[in-house]
């Protein structure tokens, strides 16, 4: 067990929906980030928190946007979904941004029909 | 940019034996680190092993090792004593030495045979 949770595990919508993906940090990890897993693409890096601010960005869509509440949770909103945001998203935690190790959750799979 | 190349999509290994995965990045920076991720099929990333670019010594943990070649930007994954349970995707990692982004390589299947 990393100590980092996502929820939901599982996920099925439709296209053009609206999902919002959470996670919570291993207790003290100020850091936030969120990878996007798909068969095509492979791992991508979408964005990253600390703090709650903002660090870095990577590969995340204009339809997507993150952010990371004052208790340090986050949370992925993806909306008007289509079939190809089908993945599956981790999220992961380190103590600082510089520390170079990043525990892992279990992922949240979407299925967008 | 940085990126990050494993170019053995499968790999099998019969089981005490041992299996070496490859992975090759490209990358102008002198300070970065590097990892090996597991992924088994609960989907989990587990971190396997990590180096810093600034250390000579290759990282040992337990049955895994890496050889790490800076100057041909060369780092595999030795795993020795294969055993049922390593069976997985095992994932290469690049991340400089600020901001721990990182960059992913395509991924490599391994297949224990009993």
């Amino acid at each position: 067990d990393s100590g980092v949770t996502q929820t939901p595990k599982h996920l099925i919508t439709a296209t053009g929906q609206r999902v919002t993906l959470r996670c919570s940090p291993r207790s003290g990890d100020l850091s936030v980030y969120w990878y996007q897993q798909s068969l095509d693409q492979g791992l991508q890096f979408l964005i990253q928190y600390y703090n709650g601010e903002e660090r870095a960005k990577g590969n995340i869509l204009e339809r997507f946007s993150a952010q990371q509440f004052p208790d340090l949770h986050s949370e992925l909103n993806l909306s008007s979904l289509e079939l190809g945001d089908s993945a599956l998203y981790f999220c992961a935690s380190s103590l600082g941004t510089n520390t170079g190790e990043l525990f892992f959750g279990e992922g949240s799979r979407l299925t967008v029909l | 940019a940085q990126t990050v190349t494993q170019s053995q999509p499968e790999m099998s290994v019969q089981e005490a034996e041992t299996v070496t995965l490859s992975c090759t990045y490209d990358t102008s920076e002198s300070d970065y680190y590097l990892f090996w991720y597991k992924q088994p099929p609960s989907r989990q990333m587990i971190l396997v092993i990590r180096q810093e670019a600034y250390k000579q010594q290759n990282a040992t943990e337990n049955r895994f090792s890496v050889n790490f070649q800076k100057a041909a930007k060369s780092f595999s994954l030795k795993i020795s004593d294969s055993q049922l349970g390593d069976a997985a995707m095992y994932f290469c990692a690049y991340s400089q030495n600020a901001g721990n982004m990182l960059t992913f390589g395509g991924g490599t299947r391994l297949m224990v045979k009993p």
